[in-house]
């Protein structure tokens, strides 16, 4: 069945790092979400990236979407301490709608 | 505030039993959806309602049911309770039934099963 892999699970980040997560499809995606859930919060939607080759910016937060659209990444340039949590991707496709496990990121002051 | 509402917020209760989550989306949303989270999990995509119609399902166990009621609340019930069923049960909704618009997630229940 379709599947979602992210990785890293885990990272743990010098406060002032960049940090990188990756987003894989088995299958072809009609459009994926990022979502970011905070520790004992809940997921909050971050963006939503639709055309093949897609890349937003939310000021330190840059998103792509692959040419296949099958994978994606989120890129965060100068992590904060407010960016803990954990991150993750949800592929739709065929009616479905798949959530990666997250990557959990850990800034270290 | 996210406008999606779940009671209750924590539910503990023993092996065997039967249990129902609530969850109201928010005004205006036609679907909504319900997610199992466990310990160190990811999310895992339970079933998705939309204007009181099954629109999409998961991984969700037969021992596990839901509905959508005309007045678009929705109820999640997991009966024959295991142990392995403790876990964060996160109710979404949205405008769409498409996936192509953002979900907005309710604060979750916390079930412990002892």
């Amino acid at each position: 069945g379709q599947q979602v892999m992210q990785i890293p699970q885990y990272q743990h980040v010098q406060e002032g790092e960049d940090f990188t997560t990756y987003c894989n499809s088995s299958t072809t995606l009609s459009n994926i979400q990022w979502y970011k859930q905070r520790p004992g919060g809940h997921p909050v939607f971050l963006i939503q990236l639709v055309k093949s080759g897609e890349v937003k910016k939310q000021k330190r937060l840059t998103f792509q979407f692959g040419e296949a659209k099958k994978n994606s990444s989120l890129h965060i340039t100068a992590t904060q301490t407010t960016d803990v949590g954990t991150y993750f991707c949800a592929g739709h496709g065929d009616d479905k709608i798949i959530f990666g496990k997250g990557t959990r990121l850990h800034i270290l002051p | 505030d996210s406008g999606v509402t779940q009671t209750p917020k924590h539910l503990i209760t023993a092996t065997g039993q039967r249990v129902t989550l609530r969850c109201s989306p928010r005004s205006g949303d036609l679907s909504v959806y319900w997610y199992q989270q466990s310990l160190d999990q990811g999310l895992q995509f339970l079933i998705q309602y939309y204007n009181g119609e099954e629109r999409a399902k998961g991984n969700i166990l037969e021992r596990f049911s839901a509905q959508q009621f005309p007045d678009l609340h929705s109820e999640l019930n997991l009966s024959s309770l295991e142990l392995g069923d403790s876990a964060l049960y996160f109710c979404a909704s949205s405008v769409l039934g498409t996936g192509n618009t953002e979900a907005f997630f309710g604060q979750g229940t916390r079930l412990t099963v002892v």
